[in-house]
């Protein structure tokens, strides 16, 4: 019943490692989208996906790296992690049409040590 | 000047308070604004749209005055249950843009 969800919940993992973080939606929408929350609570934009196409790409390293195998999927790839990463990560998906009306996932809580 | 300012709190009310929070934007472009709710460790979830003509869902009363480029959420009667961080939220059209949040916490 789980309308986006998103694995794993949490992530440890050490500086310099690659990880990846799943999200998938059952809702039929066609726009994905990546935020980062990070320690102060601020929930910023990293990627949008529309129909397999970037089409938001905020100023962040090319690192991080979205990949959208179909529309019900948008996967987050991180390569070389650093401290700074450490946030929680959150999925969310909504209709092109509506893009103010957005449902979340649970997030992905990355502690990088 | 950060596009979406909120005072952060926390705000400590009894129950069966009123409490209002206040948000201010940057962008005079912004076409549509909202009020969601994050738990504690949790997603945010949409609370509720807010228009030029100000809108009511129950307890809830949300104002936009596109003048001031201000928002603001009043809730009335406070139950436990409304203890929460409230994030303003405005979409510029292209993407939406979140402020830091105003943490709640309502009393027994």
């Amino acid at each position: 019943d789980t309308a986006v969800s998103q694995t794993p919940k949490y992530l440890v993992t050490q500086m310099g490692n690659d990880k990846s973080i799943k999200c998938e939606q059952n809702l039929g929408h066609d726009t994905m989208y990546w935020y980062k929350q990070d320690s102060k609570k601020f929930l910023k934009i990293m990627f949008s996906y529309n129909n397999k196409e970037l089409i938001i790409n905020e100023t962040v390293p090319n690192r991080f790296s979205p990949k959208s195998p179909d529309k019900a999927h948008l996967n987050l790839h991180i390569n070389s992690l650093e401290l700074g990463d450490s946030a929680v990560y959150f999925c969310a998906s909504s209709q092109a049409s509506r893009p103010d009306t957005q449902y979340f996932g649970p997030g992905t809580r990355l502690t990088v040590l | 000047r950060k596009e979406v300012e909120q005072d952060p709190g926390p705000f400590n009310v009894p129950e069966g308070a009123t409490v209002a929070f206040n948000c201010t934007y940057s962008n005079s472009a912004s076409q549509s604004f909202f009020w969601y709710r994050q738990d504690c460790r949790k997603e945010p979830k949409l609370l509720m749209s807010v228009y030029s003509s100000g809108n009511e869902d129950g307890r809830f009363t949300a104002q936009l005055n596109r003048a001031s480029q201000y928002i603001s959420l009043l809730i009335r009667d406070s139950k436990l249950s409304d203890s929460a961080t409230y994030l303003c939220v405005v979409n510029n059209g292209n993407d939406m843009r979140f402020g830091a949040g105003t943490r709640l916490t309502v009393k027994p």
